[in-house]
């Protein structure tokens, strides 16, 4: 089992849509929680970071759920500049797991 | 400020032959990670470097090898290529301050083709 799996997507949604990612993670003593957008052909960038109690960066909503081990990212009044990919990303720490784990990716095309 | 840099952007080897890759990273920053990302897949940790010491490592075999330099740049090389290690490689620097985590900024990457 992948350390991290996300919603195999792709999502293909017109604009001014509400779209929501889901993704599980395994390792119940993962510590920090995150969620990226990769354009085609270019570097993974962080979108925000998730926390217990949940937070919104705009029209950007993350959710993290402990017990469940589960994490979502709501994108509300989608926008074309929103097609990217999506990343979940859990991140240990502690000897050789201090490092960035990164879910598949879920792929997301906003149409006019 | 410059962000993170890597050489080259592309690059095409034969199997069996060997290739280094390089990475500047952000000013002010004092640790590299390494990633492999394959086609359709996420990023994987390859290793990070933190004064110039590995400092953790993903499940790649040793003919995955990096160093770090004094100014904190670093190589990743990888010997004896093999079809799939084709990938776009990716470095991230931060900078490590006692046990806080710091967000991880990527460089472009450098996409290796192995035919």
């Amino acid at each position: 089992r992948k350390e991290v799996e996300q919603d195999p997507g792709p999502f293909n949604v017109p604009e001014g849509a509400t779209v929501a990612f889901n993704c599980t993670y395994s390792n119940s003593a993962s510590q920090s929680f995150f969620w990226y957008r990769q354009d085609c052909r270019k570097e993974p960038k962080l979108l925000m970071s998730v926390y217990s109690s949940g937070n919104e960066d705009g029209r950007f909503t993350a959710q993290l759920n402990r017990a469940s081990q589960y994490i979502s990212l709501l994108i509300r009044d989608s926008k074309l500049s929103d097609s990217a990919t999506y990343l979940c990303v859990v991140k240990n720490y502690g000897g050789s797991q201090g490092n960035l784990i990164f879910g598949k990716g879920t792929k997301l095309s906003v149409k006019p | 400020e410059t962000g993170v840099t890597q050489s080259p952007t592309h690059l095409i080897k034969t199997r069996g032959q060997q290739v280094t890759l390089r990475c500047s990273s952000q000013s002010g920053h004092n640790t590299v990670s390494w990633y492999q990302q394959a086609l359709g897949q996420g990023p994987q940790f390859i290793f990070q470097y933190y004064r110039e010491e590995e400092n953790g490592r993903g499940n790649f075999p040793p003919r995955f090898s990096g160093l770090q330099f004094p100014n904190y740049s670093s190589e990743l090389n990888v010997n004896a290529l093999e079809l799939d290690d084709s990938a776009l490689y990716l470095c991230a620097s931060s900078l490590a301050e006692g046990s806080s985590y710091n967000e991880q900024f990527f460089g472009p990457g450098t996409r290796l083709t192995v035919l």
